[in-house]
């Protein structure tokens, strides 16, 4: 069946460097994918999204890349900044509900 | 900014007994949806709720489990004997549309003893 997945659970990364964030999926009929965030004692967050028509789309302080060739979608963060220590979801939707993958934590070290 | 309200944030519950989860949606959104997270693990699917009705649920979604809009801003997910593998976050989401766009609540801690 099709899952989502992610490379690492867990990344630690230096304040003011920047981030990636790895998923894989193994859906090929999937159009569209989000990234959410998940910080401590909150719910999920809207981040950004990306439609399997587009390889790349920017937002503030972070790029999706999409790589259909190999199922591989990323999420780098420009700059990372303490508050963006969270746990990271990609999840895809393609005609049914949204379906998250395990997560990568992220920690900040300042 | 509008934003998905639950109640309460923590539960505490004797194991076969029912508990309601309540929701308020963003005002305008159609669409509706139950999630829950064990400790440590992803969140996973329950169901999604649009023109008043059950449009997907999973396999978690048993017949123990059922969902209500009672009015024009609630909506509930009721569990009518609770089990110690229903203790969970709940999360509640809405949406202005069918895509993935989701605004999440903060979710219920419901724990089951």
């Amino acid at each position: 069946g099709e899952s989502v997945g992610l490379h690492l659970p867990t990344l630690s990364v230096q304040e003011g460097d920047n981030s990636i964030i790895n998923c894989a999926y193994s859906n090929s009929a999937s159009d569209y994918f989000i990234w959410y965030k998940q910080e401590s004692g909150k719910g999920p967050q809207f981040i950004i999204d990306i439609r399997s028509n587009m390889d790349k789309r920017q937002g503030q302080r972070v790029t999706v890349l999409l790589n259909k060739t190999v199922k591989h979608l990323s999420l780098q963060i420009a700059a990372t900044q303490p508050g963006d220590s969270a746990v990271y979801f990609c999840a895809e939707k393609e005609n049914t509900p949204l379906v998250f993958g395990k997560g990568t934590r992220l920690s900040v070290i300042a | 900014e509008p934003e998905v309200t639950q109640t309460p944030s923590h539960q505490v519950t004797q194991m076969g007994q029912e508990v309601i989860l309540r929701c308020v949606p963003i005002s305008n959104h159609l669409y509706f949806y139950w999630y829950r997270q064990i400790l440590g693990q992803k969140v996973e699917f329950l169901v999604s709720f649009y023109n008043n009705e059950i449009s997907e649920k999973s396999e978690i979604f048993d017949d123990q489990f059922s969902v209500e809009r009672p009015d024009g801003s609630n909506f509930t997910l009721k569990i009518r004997s609770t089990k110690l593998e229903d203790s969970a976050m709940y999360f509640c989401a809405s949406g202005g549309t069918g895509s993935g766009k989701l605004f999440f609540g903060s979710g219920t801690q419901l724990s089951v003893l």
